[in-house]
């Protein structure tokens, strides 16, 4: 069962342009989206994080969109440059009270293959 | 460096043998998980730990795996008679503790099967 979807697979843009991957959850009682950033060979890197009450964060050149009642986000990457080219992973997990022993596990969506030509 | 470290980065084995990874959280973070992530897929969790005890499993994690986190501080996981279906890059993460969600990620272990 996959749980967080996540479009594109691959995307292309020109160093500048905006960068846009979106991801699209099922489980209702998930309570955070973060995204990750992964190089080759390299473990996942927080980028970002939003939590459902609100609609949009940025942090630098990386904005979060969050609509609740599509139960999608998608993640922006502004003046996109070489440097950001990498996979991207859109994640989401529920927030476990303290008397559960559940642990805030995370899922992920497929990835996006992110390539900014210079 | 005070990230989360991870050793071997590496590890090339013939199917049947055993391997053992280790994992050493961030030093104050109490919460310690395990994924796998294979190629072009995003990481898939295996287990968690709260502090020394092992409070969640994945149905991906077979009897031919195990977990421990003996002090609470280092985790190991452990692969019995390894199969050419368990190569992928074995990942642990740390967090602060319950109500802290932000996982940071080590740098993995690569595992071949052959």
């Amino acid at each position: 069962q996959q749980q967080v979807k996540q479009s594109p697979q691959s995307l292309i843009v020109q160093k500048g342009g905006i960068s846009i991957i979106n991801c699209a959850y099922e489980n209702t009682a998930f309570d955070y989206f973060p995204w990750y950033q992964q190089f080759p060979g390299k473990g996942p890197a927080l980028l970002i994080a939003i939590r459902p009450d609100v609609s949009e964060k940025k942090e630098g050149r990386f904005t979060i969109s969050f609509n609740k009642s599509a139960k999608q986000f998608s993640l922006h990457i502004m003046d996109s440059q070489p440097g950001d080219s990498a996979t991207y992973f859109c994640a989401a997990s529920k927030t476990s009270p303290p008397e559960e022993t559940s642990g805030s596990r995370l899922t992920f969506g497929e990835g996006t293959q992110l390539t900014v030509n210079p | 460096d005070t990230g989360v470290s991870q050793d071997p980065r590496h590890k090339i084995t013939k199917r049947g043998q055993n391997v053992t990874f280790r994992c050493d959280p961030i030093s104050e973070h109490n919460r310690l998980y395990w994924y796998r992530q294979t190629l072009g897929q995003g990481p898939e969790f295996l287990t968690y730990f709260q502090n020394e005890a092992q409070l969640e499993k994945s149905r991906l994690l077979s009897d031919r795996f195990s977990a421990e986190r003996p002090k609470g501080s280092f985790s190991t996981l452990e692969i019995q008679r390894t199969e050419q279906g368990d190569s992928a890059m074995y990942l642990c993460a740390s967090t602060l503790g319950r109500g802290y969600n932000e996982q940071f990620f080590g740098p993995g272990t690569r595992l071949t099967v052959l």
